[in-house]
This record gives structure tokens, sequence and C-alpha cells, in this order.
């Protein structure tokens, strides 16, 4: 049973538009959240993250919105630049939990 | 500053050998985490390390897999009798202390079983 999913395998965006990639989760105990990406051969970097007790965190050109009641988060990325383009990972734990349970990645591609 | 580094990049090995995987965690860090990725699957949590002692091994998928971190520093996951279905790519991360603290990741070995 996926408790963080990502449904879109991948996701086209045109260069200067905003991306929108999208998270579900299932397990209500989660209250940490992260957005890793990862370049083909490299290892996930990390993005950004929010907590449960906000809806929002921005930095850059990168917001998380968080929708607690929905189970639902969200990343923008405005505006969306080439290198850009890799594979997008939404993570999530709960309370002291270190363990980050991830969901499948979305793969990201900036047309020029 | 040096990140997380892994060796080897790639290996490749027969059904039924014995491997041993190494992280190089960051400086100073004291939490060590190892995740197995498999093809269009996100990471899964295999084991965690604080200091020397394996906090947390529950992710591991049975007896055949062991990690060690004996000086508190590098680590190196080992597999015995490996299977194809051991086929995937081996991540390290580290991070300065455990709960929410950034986990910083290699770029991973890929172990091809054949």
């Amino acid at each position: 049973d996926q408790q963080v999913k990502q449904n879109s395998p991948s996701l086209s965006v045109q260069e200067g538009r905003i991306s929108i990639l999208n998270c579900d989760y299932t397990n209500s105990m989660f209250d940490y959240f992260l957005w890793y990406k990862k370049y083909p051969a490299e290892g996930p970097t990390f993005l950004i993250s929010i907590s449960s007790i906000k809806d929002k965190n921005e930095d850059g050109r990168f917001t998380v919105f968080l929708n607690k009641s929905a189970k639902h988060l969200s990343l923008h990325i405005v505006p969306s630049q080439p290198g850009d383009s890799a594979v997008y990972f939404c993570a999530a734990s709960g309370g002291s939990n270190y363990q980050l349970i991830w969901g499948a990645g979305t793969k990201l591609i900036i047309k020029p | 500053g040096a990140g997380v580094s892994q060796t080897p990049s790639n290996k490749v090995t027969e059904k039924g050998k014995y491997v041993e995987l190494r992280c190089d965690p960051i400086s100073g860090h004291t939490a060590l985490y190892w995740y197995r990725q498999s093809l269009g699957q996100g990471p899964e949590f295999l084991i965690y390390f604080q200091g020397t002692g394996a906090a947390d091994d529950s992710g591991l998928p049975n007896d055949r897999f062991f990690a060690v971190r004996p000086e508190g520093s590098v680590s190196t996951l080992k597999i015995q009798r490996t299977e194809r279905g051991d086929s995937a790519v081996y991540l390290c991360a580290s991070s300065l202390a455990a709960n929410t603290d950034t986990q910083y990741f290699g770029p991973g070995t890929r172990l091809t079983v054949l």
C-alpha cells in the first residue's frame, strides 16, 4: 500500500511557465514533507520542505503548498527553466520518525 | 565541501555471490541511512545508524542484508548470496542528526545481479 503517491509519471512544461507537481499521502501521522530533485546518475538533492504546522513555504522560484484536510501537497516552480528538467520526488515522515516514505517520482521536462 | 560518496558506482555480480557497498558520509554527520531504489520507484528505507549503532534496521528485507558503521563514519552494506531481485540502486544519505534534519544523498551504487 503506497502511503505517498505521485500520480503523474511525467510532466512537460514550456520554459518560463509554471510547473505544478502534485503529491498525495494517506498516513495522517505524517507531519513533515520534503521535495527532492534527481538528475540521472546522481543522488536525490533536497529542494524544499514543509512542516504540517504551515500551509505554504517559499524559497526563490520554488513554493510548496500543503493541504492537510485533503492530504495533498504540491510544488510550484515559477518560472520554469531548462535546468529544472529532472525527476522530482515527494517524501514524508511522521513525528520523530526519521524514515522518509517516498513517492515514485514525476519526471519534469522543460521545453525550450 | 565534500558530499556523500559511494563506491563502487556500479557493481555487476553473479547470483549467489557476496557484495559490499561502501558509503562515506559528510564529515561530522552522525546519522547515516541506506535506501534501495528499484526502477520506477522512489527510494525505500533499509537501515539507519546513529553513530556506530544501527538504531533501526527494520527496512532490511531479510537476513542476507547486513550493514556496519564501526567507527561512526564510513558504512558498509553487505549482501550475502545475492539474488536477481537484489538488483537496484543503493543510496546512502547522511544528516547532521536524526529526526527532521535534511538528508544528503550520495550518487548511489547500481547493483546488477546476473
